[in-house]
């Protein structure tokens, strides 16, 4: 069973900010959201990642709703170097893994 | 600081022929773990290890053995090989995920071709 939810791609215009969402409608307390991307099948790299509270980094920002159903992923000024596959994962502290899903192509044009 | 390097980083196999993927990382992580993904999806846990000496089973680990003798290293062994195993193969490190300072890295990946 999946435990998120996301678009299976998006455009983005470089220089504005990219929203991408995620729903993970069965999210339990003790559980983390992370976001991961893929560029052009290199080994995917962190992004950030958070518990209840919005988390911000030098690369995005990650908002997640009161309720801890949904989350997004905002990249502020999108660059073409943006441009990958862009993962919303779910899982345990000490759950020791990730399990990946099919993620969202994000493309940024100039 | 080289963090996770996959060795080789290509390979083509016949039918039947073994192999061992070796990875190594610098960062003394204690996990570590690999992945393989097959065009247009997303990784797929093979085996992974939360320490040396231990190895577990992930979501595909039919046809894959794996060892964790050294803290550093871990090898991901294909007997017989299969086309079916045609894939890109991810190696990943980390501490224990979650909470703070805590992330996964990856490799730059092996691509294995069986005829």
């Amino acid at each position: 069973d999946a435990k998120t939810t996301q678009p299976p791609s998006m455009d983005c215009a470089e220089g504005r900010a990219a929203n991408l969402p995620c729903n993970h409608s069965t999210i339990s307390g003790n559980e983390y959201v992370y976001w991961y991307r893929q560029i052009h099948s290199q080994g995917p790299q962190y992004i950030i990642h958070g518990l209840k509270n919005n988390e911000t980094n030098e690369m995005a920002s990650l908002i997640i709703t009161e309720d801890r159903k949904s989350s997004t992923l905002i990249l502020p000024h999108a660059t073409l170097r943006d441009t990958a596959v862009y993962y919303c994962i779910v899982g345990q502290s000490n759950d020791y893994k990730l399990s990946f899903g099919a993620g969202t192509t994000v493309t940024v044009r100039a | 600081n080289a963090g996770v390097t996959q060795t080789p980083k290509f390979r083509v196999l016949k039918t039947g022929q073994s192999m061992t993927l070796l990875c190594a990382q610098d960062m003394n992580h204690e996990y570590m773990y690999w992945y393989r993904q097959d065009p247009g999806m997303g990784l797929r846990l093979i085996h992974y290890s939360v320490g040396e000496g231990t190895t577990a089973k992930g979501e595909v680990p039919d046809g894959y053995n794996v060892s964790r003798l050294k803290k550093q290293n871990f090898l991901l062994g294909l007997e017989s090989a299969a086309p079916s195993q045609t894939s890109v193969y991810f190696c990943a490190s980390s501490y224990p995920l979650g909470g703070m300072n805590t992330e996964a890295f990856f490799g730059q990946g092996t691509r294995l071709t069986v005829v």
